[in-house]
Formats: C-alpha cells, structure tokens, sequence
C-alpha cells in the first residue's frame, strides 16, 4: 500500500521560503506524477503544481514564480519550495500521487493516494 | 482557469435519505470531472473519477454523472460515516481546479 508523509517546518516567517519533503513508502517514485495541493479557508484546494521523474514540471500559473519542486530518487522523496510567503500561503499542504486511467477515448488523471497533511503557518 | 461551483453549499440530511449534489463548471470539460470526501482534519478521498467511475473500495451508495458543464454526485441512502464536506476537481485543463465544496451534516 502507497503511503505518503510531509514533513517541513510548521511555522516559516514571511518573505522566507517554506520547505516541504514528501516521503513515498511501499512503492517507487520513479515513473510517478507527484502532486502538491494546499487548502486554507479563504482559498479552498488549490492544487499548485507536478513534477515527473525530475524532468518535467507543471504549476499553478498563479504561484509559478515562485515555486520549485525536485525529486529524490535515492530517498524515494519529493519535495516543494515556495519562495517569498506571505499570510496568504498559510495553509495544510498536501503531497499527493497522480496516477492515470486511460482508455481509447480518454485518459483521466487521479489523485488516489494523498499524504495526511501539514500545516504550514506563515508568521512573524 | 476553469471556475467550478457547488450546490448546496451546506446540506443538512438524515441517515437514509437520497443525496444529491451538483457540480457546474464555467466551461465543458467532458468527463474529466472528480469526486472527493473530505472529513476533519484528513485528506480528501477521491470517490469518483471520469465523471462516473467509482474509485475501487467505494461503496456502491455513491454514484456520479453528468457530462459538459454540469455534474452531480449521488448518496443514494446516506451513512452515519458520510457526513463530510464533498468537493469536485477538473482535471481537464491546467491548472487543475477544485469546488469550493459541500458540508453535509446531520439533520
């Protein structure tokens, strides 16, 4: 059974960048999309961005600039930084798996195994 | 980006009542539609995928349809377990979005 577990600081002061390491249990990373998603009050889920084998990355247009993410193959390990937080970025951030079922007429993308959460506080 | 909103936003419902929540997208987006169970302070569980295709463990009480702009999400005789906040997500085109969600809660 995949499992996923975030780790990082909980509280990151504001203009500093927070620092997120997503770490897979019983499966691989490599051959894996690897997804991170935020939810706050004021903005609901917001999914902010993947990373594919290191090589390719889609974001959140609305966070791009200032969001990076890696993968570590030899920790079996993904990770997200997201620079120059303000308020606005606190929020329970979530890795996530995307997996993909696809059939002659459609591929969806899914997100199926999702890690518990961590709460990411941006204060002075 | 692809807006999605939910009705109820809050639903209030007895144990073995029919369930029904709907999702509308501000564009088509076929069938690339999901849904998520979210309880207190855990992840969202994905439901359903492809508009109607019950993620496997599910059970078979919930159900999806719909296609285009809108959706809905079916609990066809609600459990005490199923009282939870309810979201939609497209993944049809990025960035992938979510509904602002629906509260279900005990009557």
């Amino acid at each position: 059974q995949v499992q996923l577990q975030e780790s990082g600081p909980g509280l990151v002061k504001p203009s500093e960048t927070l620092s997120l390491t997503c770490t897979v249990s019983g499966g691989s990373i490599s051959g894996h999309y690897w997804s991170w998603i935020r939810q706050s009050p004021g903005k609901g889920l917001e999914w902010i961005g993947y990373i594919f084998d290191s090589e390719t990355t889609k974001y959140n247009p609305s966070l791009k600039s200032r969001v990076t993410t890696s993968v570590d193959t030899t920790k079996n390990q993904f990770s997200l930084k997201l620079s120059s937080v303000t308020a606005a970025d606190t929020a329970v951030y979530y890795c996530a798996r995307v997996d993909a079922d696809c059939n002659s007429a459609s591929c969806y993308q899914i997100f199926h195994y999702w890690g518990q959460g961590t709460l990411v506080t941006v204060s002075s | 980006d692809i807006q999605l909103t939910q009705s109820p936003s809050f639903l209030s419902a007895s144990v073995g009542d029919r369930v029904t929540i709907t999702c509308r997208a501000s564009q088509g987006i076929s069938s690339y539609l999901a849904w998520y169970q979210q309880k207190p302070g855990k992840a969202p569980n994905l439901l359903i995928y492809g508009a109607s295709t019950l993620q496997s463990g599910v059970p078979s009480r919930f159900s999806g349809s719909g296609s285009g702009t809108e959706f809905t999400l079916t609990i066809s005789s609600l459990q005490p377990e199923d009282f939870a906040t309810y979201y939609c997500q497209q993944v049809i085109n990025y960035p992938f979005t979510f509904g602002p969600g629906t509260n279900v809660d005990i009557k």
